[in-house]
């Protein structure tokens, strides 16, 4: 049972252009989102959250959105560069069930920024 | 600086042996987690636990046990390792929501 889903492994776009990543999850007590990156053979890094209190969270050129009545959020990164090639996670966690931070996972999806 | 170090980027083991995966935090987190990381699979909780000596069975705990005697320490320990067990192994820390990485044991069974 995949309560995360993120359905494209893979998205490829020119650099200078928007990527968007796209992440659907199931479980309507999931109250926190956040968004990972990951380099080959390295732990994933944090890249920015967002609460379900919220609609859209801005860091630079990163923003997630999230859509609560159809359980779906997004990441847009503008503009695109070739240091973005990297895997993203998506992950949520029910905060209120307090269980020390749980985060539940997708599956990934693999960004390539051609120059 | 956030610092979440595993003994081992790279271990290589038979089946059967025992093999002990160490994740060591420096900032005195309560929460510790273990996933695996396997291609189409994403990450995958195996245990984690929320205090000293307290642990919680995750989604994949089947061949494996944890270990918490100090915060800042958490094992995962494989009772008889074996080739699908063969992965990328993440543990991770944190306060609230947001967890901190290491740096990933890639873990090859033979």
């Amino acid at each position: 049972d995949q309560q995360v889903k993120q359905n494209s492994p893979s998205l490829s776009v020119q650099e200078g252009r928007i990527s968007i990543l796209n992440c659907d999850y199931t479980n309507s007590m999931f109250d926190y989102f956040l968004w990972y990156k990951k380099y080959p053979a390295e732990g994933p890094t944090f890249l920015i959250s967002i609460s379900s209190i919220k609609d859209k969270n801005e860091d630079g050129r990163f923003t997630v959105f999230l859509n609560k009545s159809a359980k779906h959020l997004s990441l847009h990164i503008v503009p695109s560069q070739p240091g973005d090639s990297a895997v993203y996670f998506c992950a949520a966690s029910a905060r209120i069930y307090n269980q020390g931070g749980k985060l539940i996972f997708g599956q990934g999806t693999e960004l390539s920024v051609k120059p | 600086d956030v610092k979440v170090t595993q003994s081992s980027r790279y271990l290589v083991k038979r089946t059967g042996e025992k093999v002990f995966l160490e994740c060591v935090q420096d900032m005195d987190h309560e929460n510790m987690f273990w996933y695996r990381q396997d291609p189409g699979l994403g990450l995958r909780l195996i245990y984690f636990s929320y205090d000293v000596k307290m642990k919680e069975k995750g989604d994949i705990p089947e061949g494996y046990s944890v270990s918490r005697e100090k915060k800042e320490r958490f094992s995962l320990i494989l009772e008889s390792a074996s080739t699908n067990q063969t992965s990328m192994y993440l543990c991770a820390s944190s306060l609230r929501s947001e967890a901190f990485f290491g740096q990933g044991t890639r873990l090859t069974v033979v």
